[in-house]
């Protein structure tokens, strides 16, 4: 399995609803990632897992909640969203093998994310 | 912290045509630096990237170079093909974070 795969594809949401997006790959990577994208806008990094544990929160305000329970799954909770949250929320991972100079980033699909 | 500078925002040239973007970088530390392309509401795919000991590198009709004094590096297509349209971002990688150019939008005119 080569991919990244996240779930659901589509999410609308309330501001007052709780919900979680789902990322998931079994390439035996170590760090997973969560970014935000607008449109016409690049990948906006918000967190960083490496070996399941947080290493970079890009000053994300809380209503987003990241969550790795194991090293294959990452997922992002969300509650209270504003109207400014709907956006593209693309999940990647890298191997980061610190032996390593560089370490590829492969990116899933994406939840097109809209909060009303 | 890393800030990557990205040019043109858009870009048209006509099928069978090159394409080039430039990119420049800030943080002489930054070692990676990866092009992706982003068809419209799919993920950025990598397409070709190039690691600070190596000046230039290429892959059938994409090329990439990379002056480390000067700190930029451009994309250069090619034989440009209909299939080539799409947005393409530059980025720098220096510890675990990818910072992204704001992309270049490049259409292939038949």
């Amino acid at each position: 399995d080569t991919e990244v795969t996240q779930t659901p594809k589509h999410l609308v949401m309330g501001m007052t609803n709780k919900k979680s997006l789902k990322c998931e790959q079994h390439m035996g990577h170590r760090a997973m990632y969560w970014y935000k994208q607008k449109a016409k806008k690049p990948p906006e990094l918000m967190f960083v897992y490496s070996y399941e544990k947080l290493s970079i929160n890009e000053s994300v305000p809380s209503r987003f909640s990241p969550e790795c329970p194991n090293s294959s799954l990452l997922n992002l909770h969300l509650h209270a969203l504003q109207p400014e949250d709907s956006a593209l929320y693309l999940c990647a991972s890298s191997r980061d093998d610190p032996r390593l100079a560089y370490n590829e980033q492969f990116f899933g699909p994406g939840t097109r994310l809209t909060v009303l | 912290g890393e800030n990557v500078e990205q040019h043109p925002s858009t870009l048209s040239v006509q099928e069978g045509d090159s394409a080039v973007i430039k990119c420049t970088y800030s943080d002489s530390a930054s070692n990676y630096f990866p092009w992706y392309k982003q068809e419209l509401g799919k993920r950025p795919q990598l397409i070709i990237d190039i690691r600070s000991n190596v000046g230039e590198k290429k892959d059938q009709r994409i090329a990439v170079t990379l002056n480390k004094t000067a700190k930029h590096f451009s994309l250069h297509i090619t034989e440009t093909q209909p299939e080539d349209s799409a947005v393409y971002f530059c980025a720098g990688q220096g510890a675990q974070k990818l910072v992204f150019g704001q992309g270049t939008r490049l259409t292939i005119n038949p």
